[in-house]
């Protein structure tokens, strides 16, 4: 069936403007993570949906970032006022269910120059 | 707060061995636990999930968790040179407690011809 996936699968933006992260999540999965790895570094959480309940937003770098999940299936990451050190691999991941197995997305190279 | 403790290596094992990984974990109500695969510039593959003591085996691979020693392993029996890549622990707390994973660092693992 087919998997998680993102778009784009690259952006280049200049630094100050706003950008859009779409994530398509396997269909059924009812949990949905967002991540970012920078070169050569781990993963870092930034926020978790799981169903309708409020998501978890504790990983968010600054009030900048923000996400929404609609009809609790895709995903939109949004980041403001882009700033260089936003640039990094944007990973999006879905599980059948909170205590489950990870599904991750072919991921969004961001670059802000 | 969880912490999961990876090698990061590189291990190097020759072609046709096994590859030994191993991952600790601080969290002793952790309850669900991943090996993921990273190869270069690619998003995580999930190899294995293991919600229980024991080993747990799906073809060349097999994980082996002790949870009184808070530790999880994955074992690859005949490496090849396609297992080079970045190896991931990943970590999932009680129903009730925290659905975020915590992720390892990575090991990464060589194997030459």
């Amino acid at each position: 069936g087919a998997g998680v996936s993102q778009s784009p699968s690259n952006k280049v933006t200049e630094k100050g403007k706003d950008v859009e992260l779409r994530c398509d999540p396997i269909s059924g999965h009812t949990a949905l993570y967002w991540y970012r790895q920078s070169l050569g570094q781990g993963l870092e959480f930034l926020i978790y949906f799981q169903g309708n309940s409020a998501p978890d937003k504790s990983g968010l770098p600054s009030d900048r970032f923000s996400a929404e999940r609609t009809g609790g299936s895709v995903s939109t990451l949004t980041i403001q006022r882009t700033q260089q050190e936003d640039s990094a691999v944007y990973l999006c991941a879905s599980s059948p269910d909170r205590d489950r197995e990870q599904y991750f997305g072919p991921g969004t190279r961001l670059t802000v120059t | 707060q969880k912490e999961v403790e990876q090698n990061s290596g590189p291990l190097s094992v020759p072609e046709g061995a096994i590859a030994s990984l191993n991952c600790t974990y601080s969290d002793r109500v952790s309850q669900s636990f991943f090996w993921y695969r990273q190869y270069s510039g690619k998003s995580p593959e999930l190899i294995m999930s293991i919600y229980s003591n024991g080993d747990k085996e799906d073809g060349r691979f097999t994980a082996q968790l002790n949870k009184a020693s808070q530790y999880v392993s994955l074992l690859i029996r005949d490496s090849q040179p396609s297992d080079s890549a970045t190896y991931l622990c990943a970590v999932k707390g009680l129903p009730g407690g925290s659905y975020i994973p915590t992720f390892g660092r990575g090991t990464s693992l060589i194997v030459h011809p």
